[in-house]
């Protein structure tokens, strides 16, 4: 049974880089994709970006300019580093299993397995 | 790009069905898929590719899809039921990227 879990600092300075880091258990992080997702307190869900092993990424327009998603293979990790944060970045970030599937001319993504996610706080 | 569009609250009596709707312009060309968030807890997939329930996902948990609105419906709704459902597709019209529609609050009176 897969299972994620994310570490980093639950407080960030408004203006620095969030740093969060997701570790990968029960399943080879080279053979799927995986996700970032977060939740301003309460609020909905919101796509952060998503990699490949390979390196392959893809990340939510809105958030393109300020995201880097990358993997550490030998350690079964894959982080998030998000910056120039303000206090709109507060929220429960979440790292998930990505089933991306792609035929018949379209991509399809999906979340089957999720950590339990991590407060981030941003402060003034 | 464009939005997935859900009823913010729903309610049902317990035994009762629950629907919850999510509409858009291109769910057509995209899949639908359903997760169930309860209080404090990480989500959890209910349905994938419109109506494919995954192992473990009681019977009573259904998708279905018609034109632009897909549909995931509850029968004989229990009290543990009772959480936030969020539907989530893909936006293809420009850059390939996934979203997810504003959440429904099912109540289970």
């Amino acid at each position: 049974q897969v299972q994620l879990q994310e570490s980093g600092p639950g407080l960030v300075k408004s203006s620095e880089t969030l740093s969060l880091t997701c570790t990968v258990s029960g399943a080879s992080i080279s053979s799927y994709y995986w996700s970032w997702i977060r939740q301003p307190p309460g609020k909905g869900l919101e796509w952060i970006g998503y990699m490949y092993y390979s390196g392959s990424t893809n990340y939510n327009p809105s958030l393109r300019s300020r995201v880097t998603i990358s993997v550490d293979t030998s350690k079964s990790q894959f982080s998030l580093k998000l910056t120039s944060v303000t206090a709109a970045d507060t929220a429960v970030y979440y790292c998930a299993r990505d089933r991306q599937v792609a035929g018949g001319g379209r991509v399809e993504n999906w979340f089957d397995s999720w950590g339990q996610g991590i407060l981030v706080t941003v402060s003034s | 790009s464009y939005e997935l569009t859900q009823p913010p609250s729903v309610s049902v009596s317990p035994g009762q069905t629950a629907r919850i709707t999510c509409s858009a312009d291109a769910l057509p060309k995209q899949y639908a898929y359903w997760y169930q968030q309860k209080p404090g807890q990480a989500p959890v997939l209910v349905i994938y590719k419109d109506s494919e329930r995954p192992s473990g996902i009681p019977e009573r948990f259904s998708g279905s899809s018609s034109g632009t609105t897909v549909t995931l419906t509850i029968s004989g709704v229990q009290a543990e039921d009772e959480a936030d459902y969020y539907c989530q597709s893909a936006d293809s019209s420009d850059t390939y990227h996934i979203i997810f529609g504003g959440g429904t609050k099912l109540t289970v009176l």
